[in-house]
């Protein structure tokens, strides 16, 4: 089975600080993503990452940053926590397959929940 | 660009009772259609999903039909459970890249 796993399931910091998320796949995924998820607001892709060292920005990258050194792991920073940056943090893998829109299937990780005070 | 539509919630029903879930699609050509289930405090699992028009996708009771005629997707289970209690999304890939886009959710409270 896919395994995708967040480092923390909830994690609390003060406005300010630097906070790190980290995710882990076992599946040997080229695709790594990075969402967040609001009431309302359905899933955000933040960041994605299609191989190591690289990056694309998704939808809502501001006040993110990310790092992929390995295959397996992806981190997602937040720079100087603010407290508009409270939500549950999602993080997916897929592997890329041929053809124009292939199958694409993502697999999630359990989430962080986190709360900037 | 690919976009998805999902019925909007909550929606609340009994023990034993049908359940349709709306998700129609604007796509180019006939992408991959996925259902997601998100329980309580857990990240997204795939539920079923469906490959090409006309496949339907199953899992747990739940079924869904790939219809390119009306390009929807809709999720249906004949006799839901308390345990079905969840939001559920439909996703399909953005056109082009290796990215899903995911409709609303729809939350789902079933009551005994």
């Amino acid at each position: 089975d896919v395994k995708v796993t967040q480092s923390s399931r909830y994690l609390v910091k003060r406005t300010g600080e630097k906070v790190f998320l980290e995710c882990v796949q076992d599946m040997d995924h080229e695709n790594m993503f990075w969402y967040r998820q609001d009431p309302g607001l359905g899933l955000r892709l933040i960041y994605f990452s299609y191989d190591v060292k690289m990056k694309e920005k998704g939808d809502i990258p501001e006040g993110y940053s990310v790092s992929r050194e390995k295959k397996e792991r992806f981190s997602l920073i937040l720079e100087s926590a603010s407290t508009n940056q409270t939500s549950m943090y999602l993080c997916a893998s897929s592997s890329p397959t041929t053809g124009s829109q292939g199958r694409y299937e993502q697999y999630f990780g359990p989430g962080t929940r986190l709360t900037v005070t | 660009g690919n976009s998805v539509t999902q019925m909007e919630g909550p929606v609340t029903l009994s023990e034993e009772a049908f359940l349709t879930i709306n998700c129609t699609y604007t796509a180019t050509g006939y992408p991959s259609l996925f259902w997601y289930v998100q329980y309580p405090g857990e990240g997204l699992q795939l539920l079923l999903k469906a490959t090409k028009a006309d496949d339907k996708g199953s899992n747990k009771g739940f079924e869904a039909t790939y219809r390119k005629e009306t390009t929807s997707f809709h999720l249906e289970k004949g006799s839901v459970q308390v345990s079905d209690s969840a939001v559920y999304f439909c996703a399909l890939p953005i056109q082009g890249a290796q990215k899903l886009v995911f409709g609303q959710g729809t939350r789902l409270t079933i009551n005994p």
